[in-house]
């Protein structure tokens, strides 16, 4: 299947800090990349979809500033999460689809102190 | 009323057991079903796909799809302490723009 590459894997940073996330497609390009969250023992919940070379696109709830998303590449998305605080320690997992099935990142486990 | 159900579990069962996982879902706009299996801190990886309807198997693996009902399967033969995870039902409908709608995920523990 195809690969998506993701780093880090994981990340302390202390509040009020940012913290940059990336997701790569290592052998497919990717014009459409995902950012999920994932709190423990929860499902996925997508947080926006991140569009090459336009504005990502946020699901209801999902701050766009503190939540910012550059799709610069065709095989590179960023997140970066800003001013960050406790309540943003979660799991972040990118993915992008191959036809009508997605395939996963690593996940980053971020954890703000 | 969520888009996708699915008994998160915990659901345990002796190594060599038949397992069936199951979720069920509303909108009959999906067309796109998956299977993932996800290991703690680790990101989902893909099982099975399938479009459509029908049954699709690989290996121990096999995955159903009954569409009159919305209602997915996923049964593992002679399951291994190695399958111990979380596996996660996905479904889309539009095969490509759009994120997946995923299930809660059933944490199965395969005892030795």
């Amino acid at each position: 299947g195809a690969v998506v590459s993701q780093h880090p894997s994981w990340v302390i940073c202390k509040s009020g800090t940012s913290v940059k996330i990336e997701c790569r497609s290592l052998d497919f390009q990717a014009t459409t990349m995902f950012w999920y969250r994932q709190f423990p023992k929860q499902s996925l919940m997508l947080m926006a979809t991140s569009n090459e070379g336009s504005k990502a696109t946020y699901e209801q709830g999902v701050e766009k500033d503190k939540f910012l998303i550059n799709h610069a590449s065709l095989t590179l998305s960023t997140l970066t999460v800003t001013s960050a605080h406790p309540e943003d320690s979660s799991f972040y997992i990118c993915s992008a689809r191959v036809g009508g099935t997605a395939f996963f990142g690593q996940g980053t486990r971020l954890t703000v102190v | 009323q969520k888009e996708v159900e699915q008994d998160p579990g915990p659901l345990s069962v002796p190594e060599g057991a038949i397992v069936s996982l199951n979720c069920t879902y509303s909108n009959s706009a999906f067309q796109y079903f998956m299977w993932y299996r996800q290991y703690s801190r680790k990101g989902p990886e893909l099982l099975m796909y399938t479009y459509s309807s029908g049954n699709k198997e690989d290996g121990r693996f096999t995955a159903q799809v009954d569409k009159s009902s919305k209602y997915i399967s996923l049964f593992i033969r002679d399951s291994q302490p190695s399958d111990s995870a979380t596996y996660l039902c996905a479904t889309d409908s539009g095969g490509g723009a759009d994120g997946l709608t995923f299930g809660k995920g059933t944490h199965l523990i395969i005892q030795p």
